[in-house]
């Protein structure tokens, strides 16, 4: 099945320890994305890459880090977590074409307390 | 910057009834596409239609269709004969070139019986 998995789904942890979100797609996209959720905000980007080690700001990019090693995997990085971390974060990919369909994975809820 | 406005933070509508979202966007590009995803409580990502720039033809999927006007940058949803399945946030979204994509902050609706 295609499909873009993020991995935890909740996540709870205190200010300053590190953490990873994973993020993996199966579908040999080349593009792939992170944003941030909040109310009355929307999504927002994060970091986004269109290809192996290719990745660039977006929005919102203060206190998060990602990488992209290799094609399927791009986990989003927060070396110092804070409460205004605390969000819903998705990790979506699509292949390379203007029109084409984003695939979203199931949502992380991160509270940072 | 592109930006995407939805101005309506929430919309209802009685089953069965017609109901418009609206969206307009701001951006100097010339060839670009406008989705809307729909986000049910499961908080799942759901594309329900794209419209390129270039198509002069409004885009249709079923029950859903899409009012375009690329000179006023509008980009209206409107649900035909509601289902309380409907019932989500629903968020406009623009893409050009290589970026991924910029989200309005989304319109919530509501579906009675």
């Amino acid at each position: 099945e295609a499909q873009v998995t993020q991995n935890p789904r909740y996540l709870i942890t205190v200010t300053g320890k590190k953490l990873t979100v994973t993020c993996s797609q199966n579908m040999n996209h080349e593009y792939m994305s992170w944003y941030r959720q909040d109310p009355g905000l929307g999504l927002r980007q994060i970091y986004y890459s269109m290809n192996v080690e290719v990745t660039d700001k977006g929005d919102v990019p203060e206190g998060y880090k990602v990488s992209r090693k290799e094609k399927r995997n791009f986990p989003l990085i927060l070396e110092s977590p804070s409460p205004n971390q605390t969000s819903l974060y998705f990790c979506a990919s699509r292949p390379t074409g203007l029109g084409t369909e984003a695939f979203f994975g199931q949502g992380t809820r991160l509270t940072v307390v | 910057a592109q930006t995407v406005t939805q101005s309506q933070p929430e919309m209802s509508v009685q089953e069965a009834e017609t109901v418009t979202l609206s969206c307009t966007y701001d951006t100097s590009e010339s060839d670009y596409y406008l989705f809307w995803y729909k986000q049910p409580p499961s908080r799942q990502m759901i594309l329900v239609i794209r419209q390129e720039a270039y198509k002069q033809q409004n885009a249709t999927e079923n029950r859903f269709s899409v009012n375009f006007q690329k000179a006023a940058k509008s980009f209206s949803l409107k649900i035909s004969d509601s289902q309380l399945g409907d019932a989500a946030m629903y968020f406009c979204a623009y893409r050009t070139g290589y970026s991924t994509l910029t989200f309005g902050k989304g319109t919530m609706l509501l579906v009675s019986p």
